[in-house]
């Protein structure tokens, strides 16, 4: 079956400009992830969603940040006023979550440069 | 806090040697823990998980684990490599608390594997 997609899978933007990443879960799983992978480093946690809402934001790093899943299945990753500190790869997983700790599906990210 | 430790930035081995790649955790209770790979332009893919019982673990392409309790570790290894096992390899540990279900990673180790 399909894995995670995200979409795109590269963005190059300008200081100052408005982006979204797009995550497509596998079909039927609960939770989703978004993390942020900067050069050099593992995975930091940004956010997860237990179904539409937003069960942890803690890892967002600001209030530039923001991320939606209104219907529990697609999930847009929302930067505002982008930052050259934006620049990373940010990843978004999935999984069958029935509020335990389980086995997270990754999709292949999306390359911010913000120049 | 939790933290998860991979002391080795880069490891460089013939192909068919053995590989023991290292992970130290901090938590105060038994975590979940996991090893996955990442290849150049991929996503992370799941090698093994360890939640409980056994604490020799098997996972997909002959690597295994072991977790040690008593030196908070959880050290992966393949008895002998292939040139396809080139790779990123990160360790991560996830907390069994309700709506903390994310995954802290460690920095990772890049793995040369030389013909």
């Amino acid at each position: 079956g399909a894995g995670v997609s995200q979409t795109p899978s590269n963005k190059v933007t300008e200081k100052g400009k408005y982006v979204e990443l797009r995550c497509d879960p596998i079909s039927g799983h609960t939770a989703l992830y978004w993390y942020r992978q900067s050069l050099g480093q593992g995975p930091e946690f940004l956010i997860y969603f237990q179904g539409t809402g937003a069960a942890d934001d803690s890892g967002l790093p600001n209030d530039r940040f923001f991320a939606v899943r209104p219907e529990g299945s697609v999930s847009t990753l929302k930067i505002q006023r982008t930052e050259r500190g934006d620049s990373a790869v940010y990843l978004c997983a999935s999984s069958p979550n029935r509020g335990r700790v389980n086995e997270q599906f990754f999709g292949p990210g999306t390359r911010l440069t913000v120049l | 806090a939790q933290s998860v430790t991979q002391p080795d930035i880069h490891i460089t081995v013939s192909e068919g040697a053995s590989l023991e790649l290292r992970c130290n955790y901090s938590y105060g209770a038994t975590p979940y823990l996991f090893w996955y790979v990442q290849s150049p332009g991929q996503g992370l893919q799941l090698l093994l998980k360890y939640f409980s019982g056994d604490t020799l673990v098997q996972g997909i392409k002959g690597f295994e684990a072991e977790f040690k309790r008593s030196q908070s570790s959880f050290n992966l290894r393949k008895p002998s490599l292939h040139w396809s096992d080139a790779a990123e390899y990160f360790c991560a540990v996830g907390l069994d608390q309700t709506g903390a279900n994310n995954l802290f990673f460690g920095t990772g180790t890049r793995l040369t594997v030389i013909p």
